[in-house]
């Protein structure tokens, strides 16, 4: 069955600090990565995916994310962060055919101190 | 396009009291999801559905029953309400091969 593991619950970082947010997952085949935002009190917000292809992988506010296969990894980053980026963040799992069923973490929280 | 609109957005019932909670998407997506999500715990799959007409259980389907009579409308209810679904509950809509999009929830309160 696939899994996914954020291992930090809390992050607290200063404005202008870089930023990594680790995941990792288990599935057995290639599988589709993703990585969501939510505010508080709100939905959430698709920040980048990984189907295939470059590993590397841009999304919206300046995030970026690394697919590991050997790792088993799809760790988020940010070069420098901004207050706004204050959220709770969520690394999901999927596979690639069928209904597609998609498992998420328990997410990690982000602090951002001035 | 309104994108995933839920209804309502928040809910306070009595113990053993019952409810509906709507989604609809206007995407023209295939599958459809009804979550919740409750605090250290990330989203729980309650049921979801792969076309109209179609619905299979998730993670936590005990409590909830869910229909989709139309492709665009996806309805989770609760027959007896319990303080344990006390919860955010988020529905999510795609295509296949695709991200999911969410509604903003609903806060559901069961005193």
């Amino acid at each position: 069955a696939q899994s996914v593991t954020q291992p930090d619950i809390h992050i607290t970082v200063s404005e202008g600090a870089s930023l990594e947010l680790r995941c990792n997952y288990s599935y057995g085949a290639t599988p589709y990565l993703f990585w969501y935002v939510q505010s508080p009190g709100q939905g959430l917000q698709l920040l980048l995916k990984y189907f295939s292809g470059d590993t590397l992988v841009q999304g919206i506010k300046g995030f970026e994310a690394e697919f590991k296969r050997s790792q088993s990894s799809f760790n988020l980053r940010k070069p420098s962060v901004h207050w706004s980026d204050a959220a709770e963040y969520f690394c999901a799992v999927s596979a690639s055919g069928g209904y597609q069923k998609v498992t998420f973490g328990t997410g990690t929280k982000l602090q951002v101190i001035p | 396009n309104a994108g995933v609109t839920q209804t309502p957005k928040f809910r306070v019932l009595k113990t053993g009291q019952s409810m509906t909670l709507l989604c609809a998407q206007d995407m023209n997506h295939e599958y459809m999801y009804w979550y919740r999500q409750d605090p250290g715990m990330g989203l729980r799959l309650i049921h979801y559905s792969v076309g109209e007409g179609t619905t299979a259980k998730g993670e936590v389907p005990d409590g909830y029953n869910v229909s989709r009579l139309k492709k665009q409308n996806f309805l989770l209810g609760l027959e007896s309400a319990a303080p344990s679904q006390t919860s955010v509950y988020f529905c999510a809509s795609k295509l296949a091969g695709a991200e999911q999009y969410f509604g903003p929830g609903t806060r559901l309160t069961v005193t």
